[in-house]
């Protein structure tokens, strides 16, 4: 199993701000995900976190409003752009360890206003 | 690309009954096979998964799965529920393609009542 802290765990910001999510696992990981929750809906895949190059995002998300960095192969970053009130949601961190199952921060609950 | 169907928004079991939390799935290679399970206000926790082998896995709190080819089902059970089995549950999918490394998609949740 992996421990994957992310912080912040929640914040509340102003429209047409930006906010960076940090992601750090306690061990090198294959692959890295940001995810986007609403409080007790699905989790929809925002992109892969891909180590030494750029993230591969899924339909309707894109790197302008979400860029997202994996310097190394324990961390990782995904910024929320030019917020609006539509981007308020939870944002989950998950990494693969051993090529199987994921693990999962504890999320960050994000509030814009 | 993958899917995951959970087809009950809700299941409510009486403590003590037997429970079954439904999921099928769609992949065009070989899937990987797992359920989440989210407590209010936490983050997910893995609870058990299907790589390959024995059809029936088990795995933690006392749950166990059973992988079923021909109908693309992976449902959860657990013998005997408890009230603190309440929470979220979601099942989800990792399709698996020769040397392709794919993500993981999840189900849309399936709300577990344990009624006292």
């Amino acid at each position: 199993s992996a421990v994957i802290s992310q912080k912040p765990s929640r914040d509340i910001c102003q429209r047409g701000t930006s906010l960076t999510i940090q992601c750090q696992v306690d061990s090198q990981v294959t692959m890295m995900f940001w995810y986007r929750q609403q409080p007790g809906q699905s989790l929809t895949l925002i992109a892969t976190a891909n180590q030494g190059s750029e993230a591969t995002y899924e339909s309707g998300f894109v790197i302008d409003k979400f860029p997202i960095s994996r310097p190394n192969l324990t961390f990782s970053t995904l910024t929320v752009s030019n917020m609006s009130p539509e981007d308020s949601s939870i944002y989950l961190c998950s990494a693969l360890t051993g090529g199987t199952e994921a693990f999962f921060g504890q999320g960050t609950r994000l509030t814009v206003v | 690309a993958q899917s995951v169907a959970q087809p009950e928004d809700q299941v409510n079991v009486a403590e003590g009954n037997p429970l079954t939390v439904k999921c099928t799935y769609s992949v065009s290679g070989n899937p990987y096979l797992f359920w989440y399970v989210q407590y209010p206000n936490r983050g997910l926790q893995f609870l058990l998964k299907y790589i390959t082998g024995d059809n029936l896995v088990k795995g933690s709190y006392g749950f166990e799965a059973e992988f079923n080819k021909s109908q693309t089902s992976f449902h959860l059970k657990k013998p005997s529920a408890l009230v603190s089995d309440s929470a979220l549950y979601f099942c989800a999918v990792r399709d698996i393609q020769g040397n392709r490394d794919d993500k993981i998609i999840f189900g849309k949740g399936t709300r577990l009542h344990i009624l006292p």
